[in-house]
Parts: C-alpha cells; sequence; structure tokens
C-alpha cells in the first residue's frame, strides 16, 4: 500500500545524544515535511522540503538538521543543540508545491515519540 | 499566513449531527479552506477542503458562509471512532507558495455512546 513510514515508532535519547528519525514515502511526493507537536498543542513546522537536494526552515528549526538526497526519504536529526527534544514528531508529504493547493493534500506518517531520558 | 479560531472542546452524541464551527475573519481570496483531524497519537488526516462553495464527501460536508469570514465542519451522524482533534487551516492556492500548513490548537470532539 502506498504511504508514509516513520521509524521508530518510540526512542529514547540521552542527554548530549544526536538521534534521527526516518521518514520514508512511496506516493512519489515531491514535497516532504517534519512537524513537532507538544502535547495538547497543534503542530509545529521544523522544516519542509520541495524537491530532492533542497530544503528550508519552518518555524521552530533551531536543533534540528535535515536531508533529501532520494525523492522517498527525509531523515530529521535532533541534535544535542535541541534543548527540549521530547515531543511526537509527525513527517508528511504532498505532490508537489507547483500543484494548485486545491488538489495537494498533505498525508502524514503514524508519528514517532521522542523521550529524553 | 492568515489565522483561524476554534473552540477548544466540543461534546456530542452518537448517531447525532455535529457543527464544528471556524472563524477565518482575515481570508484571501486565494485561500482554501481545508479541515484535518487527527485521532490519539496518530498522524492527522484529510477530512474536506473548499472554497466558495459547500462541499460534500463521504466523511463529512463543508459549509462555508457568503463572506467566507467563517465555516462549518458537519458530521452528519457522529460515531465513536469520530473523536478526534479537528483542525480547521487555511491554504494559500497559489503553486509558487510553500504549500504548508498551519496548525493551530484545534477542536478537541467527544463522542458520548
Amino acid at each position: 500500500d502506498g504511504g508514509i513510514t516513520q521509524s521508530p515508532k518510540y526512542l529514547f535519547r540521552k542527554e548530549g545524544q544526536n538521534v534521527t528519525l526516518s521518514c520514508e514515502q512511496n506516493l512519489n511526493h515531491d514535497a516532504m515535511y517534519w512537524y513537532r507537536q507538544d502535547p495538547g498543542q497543534g503542530l509545529r513546522l521544523i522544516y519542509y522540503s520541495q524537491i530532492v537536494n533542497d530544503f528550508q526552515k519552518g518555524d521552530i528549526a533551531e536543533g534540528y538538521s535535515v536531508s533529501r538526497e532520494k525523492k522517498e526519504s527525509f531523515p530529521l536529526t535532533v541534535t544535542s543543540a535541541q534543548k527540549n527534544p521530547t515531543a511526537f514528531y509527525l513527517c508528511a508529504s504532498s505532490l508537489s508545491r507547483w500543484v494548485r493547493s486545491s488538489g495537494n493534500t498533505i498525508y502524514f506518517g503514524e508519528g514517532s515519540w521522542l523521550t529524553v531520558v | 499566513d492568515a489565522k483561524t479560531t476554534q473552540p477548544n472542546s466540543m461534546e456530542s452524541n452518537e448517531e447525532e449531527p455535529v457543527h464544528l464551527p471556524c472563524n477565518h475573519s482575515t481570508i484571501s481570496g486565494t485561500d482554501y479552506i481545508h479541515w484535518y483531524r487527527q485521532l490519539p497519537s496518530q498522524g492527522p488526516e484529510y477530512v474536506i477542503h473548499g472554497l466558495t462553495s459547500n462541499v460534500n464527501n463521504r466523511m463529512a460536508s463543508l459549509a462555508i458562509a457568503e463572506d467566507r469570514k467563517s465555516s462549518t465542519l458537519i458530521l452528519h451522524r457522529a460515531t465513536l471512532r469520530d473523536a478526534a482533534v479537528y483542525y480547521c487551516i487555511l491554504r494559500d492556492d497559489y503553486g509558487g507558495a510553500t504549500n504548508k500548513l498551519i496548525f493551530g490548537t484545534g477542536t478537541l470532539l467527544a463522542v458520548q455512546p
């Protein structure tokens, strides 16, 4: 089935460690996104990528890094510079920035829970 | 990006219709109104979207005010599986825009059996 796969579902990080969250999609979408969600809050955009080898900072990019070497993959690294990384992380994708938004539904993965121990 | 305002929470009884309101007084002419919902510990899923006319699909209906400053998501017969957080979002229709979604805190819908 087509969709977005995030892994791992649950991840524990020690203070000072970098961790990488995986996001893979087989929808042939050009655009991919990473959001962060804190308990009881809405989603906040971390990074987004409209095409391979290109990505842009979202609203809360500090302490995070991404890469987009392949169309289907958009991994997110939570670095030690991110002081409060415990949250629910969501990866998403959509067809293309050049498609009118009326037909440009965004699809989300199941999310990854990151906890600092 | 234009903002939306939604009630923090609403309650409904099973099998009854639910009307979820959204205010977007600063909406621009090219903004589409999108609704997504998020079940506990899952990613949001698309529900419906529209520009000016009312819209229907298998999940819900979207009623848009004539001045487009507000809209209402209608679930015709609520089920327990409809209990979720519902987000009302505006998206610019220009192809050159980032197409990023700006989420508020949404409306938490509780459905009572």
